[in-house]
């Protein structure tokens, strides 16, 4: 089975822009995952959604939200962008749970 | 506040040791843990979970809730172990929201 992939892998946006990041989960996963990972924090929970729902959600500001489609594949969209959300966005897929996650490559996010 | 504790953040260990990644967490509760891996150019991967109780690798890890731990342990370390290795705690009474540890990058010297 083809892995999780994430599109773009690197993407460069100035403060108050808005950007939306993609993520394919593995064929027949049904639960995405999104992490934001940074030097400072490691990696921290955004959320997560199973069957077009949010079913977890981390301590993130409105600002982040995601979406995720019938075909389970998921967006996530930050807006009015900050310095301080310069970092890699992992998003992970899984059958039915976070037991076992698959990740995906990243995103890396630079804010300017 | 802080879930999931790693308190080494570089160990080093020669090849053929003994290693033992340090795992501390704190949850009023019963957590799931995990231990994943993301080796050079690799993508974060799962190496093995607490409820499972397998040995993946070579590595294992028990659940000590006394102590509130889970550290990861190897008898003889090889080199291909050398990684980042990340600790991991679901919590059930809030949400299932995922916690990871800050990661210990672990080199195992030839």
């Amino acid at each position: 089975k083809a892995g999780v992939t994430q599109t773009p892998r690197y993407l460069i946006k100035t403060r108050g822009q808005q950007v939306t990041l993609s993520c394919s989960p593995i064929s027949g996963h049904r639960s995405v995952s999104w992490y934001q990972q940074t030097p400072g924090q490691g990696l921290q929970f955004l959320f997560e959604y199973f069957s077009e729902t949010q079913r977890n959600k981390g301590n993130f500001p409105g600002r982040f939200s995601g979406r995720q489609f019938s075909n389970s594949r998921s967006e996530m969209n930050v807006s009015t962008l900050e310095l301080g959300d310069s970092a890699l966005y992992l998003c992970a897929s899984s059958p039915d749970n976070m037991r076992e996650q698959f990740f995906g490559p990243g995103t890396r996010l630079t804010v300017l | 506040a802080q879930r999931v504790t790693q308190p080494e953040k570089l160990l080093s260990v020669f090849k053929g040791a003994p290693v033992e990644l340090k795992c501390n967490y704190s949850y009023s509760g019963s957590p799931e843990l995990f231990w994943y891996v993301q080796y050079s150019r690799q993508r974060l991967q799962l190496l093995l979970r607490h409820i499972s109780r397998e040995s993946i690798k070579g590595f294992t890890a028990d659940l000590n809730k006394g102590e509130t731990s889970f550290h990861l342990k190897k008898p003889f370390a090889q080199e291909e172990d050398s990684a980042m290795y990340y600790c991991a705690l679901s919590a059930p009474n809030t949400g299932n929201q995922f916690y990871f540890g800050t990661g210990t990058s672990l080199t195992v010297i030839p």
